[in-house]
């Protein structure tokens, strides 16, 4: 069966330190990837996805960025982290395009202070 | 671009109660459209979707919902609300012509009182 995995948990980074977040899928081959951000508890804003190796679309300018090393590994980062990157970071993966579901990491809770 | 609305942030119901949630949508071409749910500091939990075929949709947890085209609608619902239900819920949609991505409503807090 396939399962997602995220971590950390939670994380609590001064301003303009790095970020690495990941997210690694198993039990499956060549997923759509995607990482969202939920700021206060409410509407999911998508960051980044990806369909392959290297394939990064980015959705919203920011000071983030995402990379995709291996086909089931997908890296949210950071240089210099803002007050602003604050909020929860879900990993997601899927299969194909259209109708199929989408299947959520346990999230991060990033704390930047 | 495709967009999906949840006009209400907060639903109250009580237990027992018939429980409603609303999503609309907007998109070029045929939609397929999705409801997840979120427990507290939990990743989301995919609930049911609608691909194609019959209007009214069957998921988990005796939840369902109902396309309807021509109000570009796909609302939630559930016949009898349980204190459990209490969580957070998105509605979802994805087009061929938006590609691989699916976007969000804001979402919609259910609070079922005992």
């Amino acid at each position: 069966s396939q399962t997602i995995h995220q971590w950390p948990a939670t994380l609590v980074q001064p301003v303009g330190s790095p970020l690495s977040l990941e997210c690694t899928v198993e039990g499956t081959s060549n997923p759509n990837l995607y990482w969202y951000r939920q700021a206060a508890g409410r509407g999911l804003q998508l960051l980044f996805y990806s369909v392959g190796i290297g394939q990064i679309s980015s959705e919203v300018p920011q000071n983030l960025s995402a990379s995709r090393p291996q086909d089931r590994q997908f890296i949210l980062s950071s240089k210099k982290l803002l007050l602003s990157d604050s909020g929860f970071y879900l990993c997601a993966w899927s299969i194909g395009q259209g109708g199929e579901k989408l299947f959520f990491g346990s999230g991060t809770q990033l704390s930047v202070l | 671009a495709q967009s999906v609305a949840q006009p209400e942030d907060q639903v109250n119901v009580a237990e027992g109660n018939p429980l409603t949630v609303k999503c609309t949508y907007s998109v070029s071409g045929n939609p397929y459209l999705f409801w997840y749910v979120q427990y507290p500091n939990r990743g989301l939990q995919f609930l049911l979707k609608y691909i194609t075929g019959d209007n009214l949709v069957k998921g988990s947890y005796g939840f369902e919902a109902e396309f309807n085209k021509s109000q570009t609608s796909f609302h939630l619902k559930k016949p009898s609300a349980l204190v459990s239900d209490s969580a957070l819920y998105f509605c979802a949609v994805r087009s061929k012509a938006a590609g691989n991505k699916l976007t969000f409503g804001g979402g919609t807090r259910v609070l079922v009182k005992p």
